[in-house]
């Protein structure tokens, strides 16, 4: 597609039920990124995809989220147990080089 | 490890009124720096970029230099529209510990008065 798409939109779901949310980075872009936003705050880094190395996770803040990706395309970052502080946009990045990163949209996910 | 400061918003402006968005950061090496906007229901995408000591990054009336020496990147417009009304932030990449890894300042929200 033409830019990073990312699914669903909006998701409201209840405290400990697990969810998914999809990234599809734009075709041929090698990293791929997830960020969390919290209502009126920054970016909060997530995890890092490259290619095919070991992913960079240190930003994930507890053993509840994951996230996959298979080779350079679909990425999906799931959070088990949801917490009403999971409550954010979740947004998708992914970049063909070093430095430009190209956003996706968000999903805004309410854990009610 | 590396952080972004950015001044706090909201900031409100008349059209045709100077901007100025403080951003500073801690950092060791040389990282690149950003500032991404994210207009009204839209996602974020990149405004401008440096990627080395006193670089200027430029794009649509904005411009920010890299100022090694105050370790700052301020987002300057001469004269703002309403449609610049927007959150702005600040972003720094790599450096000798950063990695991939992109560190985002909270962001500064802009309005333009007509």
């Amino acid at each position: 597609g033409a830019g990073v798409s990312q699914s669903p939109s909006n998701k409201v779901t209840e405290k400990g039920k697990d969810v998914e949310l999809r990234c599809d980075p734009i075709s041929g872009h090698t990293a791929l990124y997830w960020y969390r936003q919290r209502l009126g705050q920054g970016l909060e880094f997530l995890i890092y995809f490259q290619g095919n190395s070991a992913p960079d996770k240190s930003g994930l803040p507890s053993d509840r989220f994951s996230a996959e990706r298979t080779g350079e395309s679909v990425s999906t970052l799931t959070i088990q147990r949801t917490q009403q502080e999971d409550s954010a946009v979740y947004l998708c990045a992914s970049s063909s080089s070093f430095e430009t990163q190209y956003f996706g949209p968000g999903t805004r996910l309410l854990v009610l | 490890g590396n952080s972004v400061t950015q001044m706090e918003g909201p900031v409100t402006l008349s059209e045709e009124a100077f901007l100025t968005i403080n951003c500073t950061y801690t950092a060791t090496g040389y990282p690149s720096l950003f500032w991404y906007v994210q207009y009204p229901g839209e996602g974020l995408q990149l405004l401008l970029k440096a990627t080395k000591a006193d670089d200027k990054g430029s794009n649509k009336g904005f411009e920010a230099t890299y100022r090694k020496e105050t370790t700052s990147f301020h987002l300057e417009k001469g004269s703002v529209q309403v449609s610049d009304s927007a959150v702005y932030f600040c972003a720094l990449r790599g450096g000798n510990t950063g990695g991939f890894k992109t560190i985002f300042g909270a962001g500064t929200r802009l309005f333009v008065k007509a």
